[in-house]
């Protein structure tokens, strides 16, 4: 099956300071990939579409300045959080979507993030 | 706007059991409907996925229904394990948009 992966899986940062996530599709080519962030206990609140090659489409209220998505292959998109506060701790997950039957959309394991 | 309400948010039953997991949704123009699992801490596994033309998925003692007419699908899993313990994500996807919509989810223990 379809895999993705995340690096790192943990991380914690200093306010003040940006950190990378990476999002990789490992056997398939990824057209499209999306960043999903999610707080205890609730649901995933999608974040972003990423399209290869182009510029990400952010959801409503979500700062793009803050949150720089870069899509530079298909296999890989990366999210950095710029000048991180303790609000910013928070599960990320990516999902990557192909070209395959059906285009599912297969998940990422997560990176927690804790900002201190 | 796409709203997905998740029924019940939470819910323990006993091994063995057969349950019902119940997902609606407002908009009922879709791609897809997909029922994840997601266990503390960790990403989401892709269980099964209804095509908007399909009105039902099956895979081992998982069977998901769609209703996209009156927006519902359900989630039937058949003799319940405590291994099957987990969240239980319902998420539409947006037609022609490609986004995914989630639900709450619901909490499931079985208990051995």
């Amino acid at each position: 099956g379809a895999v993705v992966s995340q690096h790192p899986s943990r991380v914690i940062c200093k306010s003040g300071t940006s950190v990378k996530i990476e999002c990789r599709s490992l056997d398939f080519q990824a057209t499209t990939m999306f960043w999903y962030r999610q707080f205890p206990k609730q649901s995933l609140m999608l974040m972003a579409t990423s399209n290869e090659g182009s510029k990400a489409t952010y959801e409503q209220g979500v700062e793009k300045d803050k949150f720089l998505i870069n899509h530079a292959s298909l296999t890989l998109s990366t999210l950095t959080v710029t000048s991180a506060h303790p609000e910013d701790s928070s599960f990320y997950i990516c999902s990557a979507r192909g070209e395959r039957e059906y285009y599912e959309q297969y998940f990422g394991p997560g990176t927690r993030l804790t900002v201190t | 706007k796409q709203e997905v309400t998740q029924i019940p948010a939470a819910l323990s039953v006993p091994e063995g059991e057969n349950l019902v997991l119940n997902c609606s949704f407002t908009d009922s123009a879709i791609y897809n409907l997909q029922w994840f699992r997601q266990d503390p801490g960790k990403g989401l596994t892709s269980l099964l996925l209804i095509q908007s033309s399909q009105r039902e998925q099956t895979s081992g003692r998982l069977n998901a229904s769609l209703d996209k007419s009156s927006g519902r699908s359900t989630l039937y899993i058949a003799a319940s394990q405590p291994g099957d313990s987990a969240t239980y994500l319902c998420a539409v996807e947006e037609d022609s948009s490609y986004k995914l919509i989630f639900g709450s989810g619901t909490r499931l223990l079985v208990r051995p």
